[in-house]
C-alpha cells in the first residue's frame, strides 16, 4: 500500500528564513509526485508538480521540490519565505497509472512578518 | 473559468440521519474524486469516478458510504445512518485526466452529532 509520511507537523520561521519542508513515500512503482497548499480560509490548490524529466521542479511563488528516486524523497523548498506564505502544506503520490493520490498528514508553517 | 464546488458547505446531522453531498466539478473534467479529511490529518481517499463510471470505490469506509455519478458530471457521497465517527470535512476534486493534478472544492464540514 502507498503511504506519504511528511516529517515536520509545524514549522515556524521568521521572513526571509530558507524552508525545507520533508515528504518521503512508499510505492512499489513509477510515481507522480505533488505538493498542495492550503492558505487559511482557501481550498487546497497545486504548488508543483512532478512526474518525468528533471527531478527539480518548480512551481508557483518561488517554491521548488526535488525528486531523490534513491530515497524515496519529494522535499519542498523556498529560498526565502514571505509572511504570505503562512500556509498548510501537503505532500501526495499517485502511481503513474492510478487516479487515486495519497496524501501526508500535512505540515502547517507559519511565517513570523 | 468557475472552479470545483460542494454543496453544502457545512452540515449538521444527528446520529442515524442520512446525508446527501454534492459535488460540481469543472466542466469538462473526466475524473473525480472524493476525500474525507478528519481534523490534523490529510485528505484521505474515498473513491474515483472515471466519467459516469466507478473506478475505485476501495476507500469507502463502510456499506453505508455510497458515490454516484449518473451522467458524468455532478456527483453525490451519500452516507446513510451516520455515525459520529463520519464527522469530518468532505473534500471533491475534479481532474481533467486520471493521474494529473486535482482541482479541490472548498470540502463539505459534516458534523454528527
Amino acid at each position: 500500500a502507498q503511504s506519504v509520511s511528511q516529517h515536520n507537523h509545524h514549522v515556524i520561521l521568521s521572513e526571509a528564513a530558507s524552508l525545507e519542508l520533508g515528504c518521503n513515500y512508499s510505492y512499489g512503482g513509477t510515481v507522480n509526485l505533488f505538493w498542495y497548499v492550503q492558505y487559511p480560509g482557501q481550498h487546497l490548490q497545486l504548488l508543483l508538480k512532478y512526474f518525468s524529466g528533471d527531478p527539480l521542479v518548480k512551481g508557483i511563488k518561488g517554491f521548488e521540490a526535488e525528486f531523490i528516486k534513491s530515497k524515496f524523497s519529494f522535499n519542498l523548498r523556498k529560498p526565502s519565505v514571505q509572511w504570505s506564505d503562512t500556509a498548510e502544506y501537503f505532500c501526495a503520490v499517485n502511481g503513474h497509472n492510478a487516479g487515486k493520490s495519497t496524501f501526508g498528514d500535512g505540515t502547517t508553517l507559519t511565517v513570523k512578518p | 473559468g468557475a472552479g470545483v464546488s460542494q454543496s453544502p458547505r457545512y452540515k449538521v446531522a444527528k446520529r442515524g440521519q442520512d446525508v446527501a453531498l454534492r459535488c460540481d466539478p469543472i466542466s469538462g473534467h473526466v475524473s473525480l474524486f472524493w476525500y474525507q479529511q478528519a481534523l490534523g490529518q490529510g485528505p484521505e481517499f474515498l473513491t474515483y469516478f472515471q466519467n459516469e463510471a466507478q473506478l475505485d470505490k476501495s476507500g469507502l469506509p463502510s456499506d453505508r458510504f455510497f458515490a454516484e455519478r449518473p451522467e458524468g458530471s455532478v456527483s453525490t457521497l451519500k452516507i446513510q445512518r451516520t455515525q459520529q465517527e463520519d464527522s469530518a470535512v468532505y473534500l471533491c476534486a475534479s481532474s481533467p485526466r486520471p493521474i494529473y493534478e486535482q482541482y479541490f472544492g472548498p470540502g463539505t464540514r459534516l458534523t454528527v452529532t
